[in-house]
């Protein structure tokens, strides 16, 4: 079966400590993307990146950090200068490229709360 | 940036049709897209239409275009509870390297 996985779902944290996020795609997508999700709100694009090794910061960077050491794999680190940690954050994956129609597939979502 | 804005809510009787709304800005845009995310879930993917398409089929949804007005339908034949959830419409562009700007999105209850 095809498709993205996140994990833990739910993950809870101490005011400041960094936490990691995983996501794992089996797609075969080139491009990959994190957003944060707020109660109430649309989707906001924190990072994503197009290729192996290469990302570029979306609308809400700050405090976030991630990695793309392999194809399948888009780590995001929240760290403990991120001023409201508190989301539910969402990773997606698409093609890219001219026949790309660049839709995007979700996985299930990393509800994080820290106290 | 460009903006994708959407009705905030929307209560529909089960068995009627829905039909949800969508304004953009990006005269560039190339694909549009309908996602439903149900609570506590990611996004589904429902749909999407290339901006030179005028509308697509695709069972019970059916997606409206106007290129001029820049404005997007989702409508939803015979409304299930099912089909109770948020609903998100997205556009990407030709400068847009993938990135998709995505609506505030839709909240459609569906009453017996």
């Amino acid at each position: 079966d095809g498709g993205i996985t996140q994990s833990p779902k739910y993950l809870f944290r101490k005011e400041g400590q960094n936490v990691t996020l995983s996501c794992e795609q089996n797609l075969n997508h080139d491009a990959m993307y994190w957003y944060r999700q707020d109660p109430g709100q649309g989707l906001r694009l924190i990072y994503y990146s197009q290729i192996v090794n290469d990302f570029q910061k979306g609308d809400i960077a700050e405090g976030y950090s991630v990695s793309r050491e392999k194809k399948e794999s888009f780590p995001l680190t929240v760290t403990s200068a991120q001023k409201n940690p508190t989301a539910f954050y969402l990773c997606a994956s698409s093609t890219l490229g001219q026949l790309s129609s660049y839709e995007q597939y979700f996985g299930p979502g990393t509800r994080l709360t820290v106290t | 940036g460009e903006d994708v804005e959407q009705s905030l809510f929307l209560s529909v009787r089960e068995g009627d049709s829905s039909v949800i709304n969508c304004t953009y800005t990006d005269s560039s845009s190339t694909y549009l897209y309908w996602y439903k995310q149900e609570p506590g879930a990611g996004l589904q993917l429902l749909t999407y239409i290339f901006s030179n398409m005028d509308m697509k089929q695709d069972q019970r949804l059916t997606v409206l275009l106007n290129k001029k007005d820049k404005h997007l339908s989702l409508r939803i034949a015979d409304t299930q509870t099912g089909d109770s959830a948020i609903y998100f419409c997205a556009e990407s562009s030709t400068d847009s390297w993938g990135k998709l700007q995505f609506g505030a999105g839709t909240q459609v209850v569906v009453t017996p």
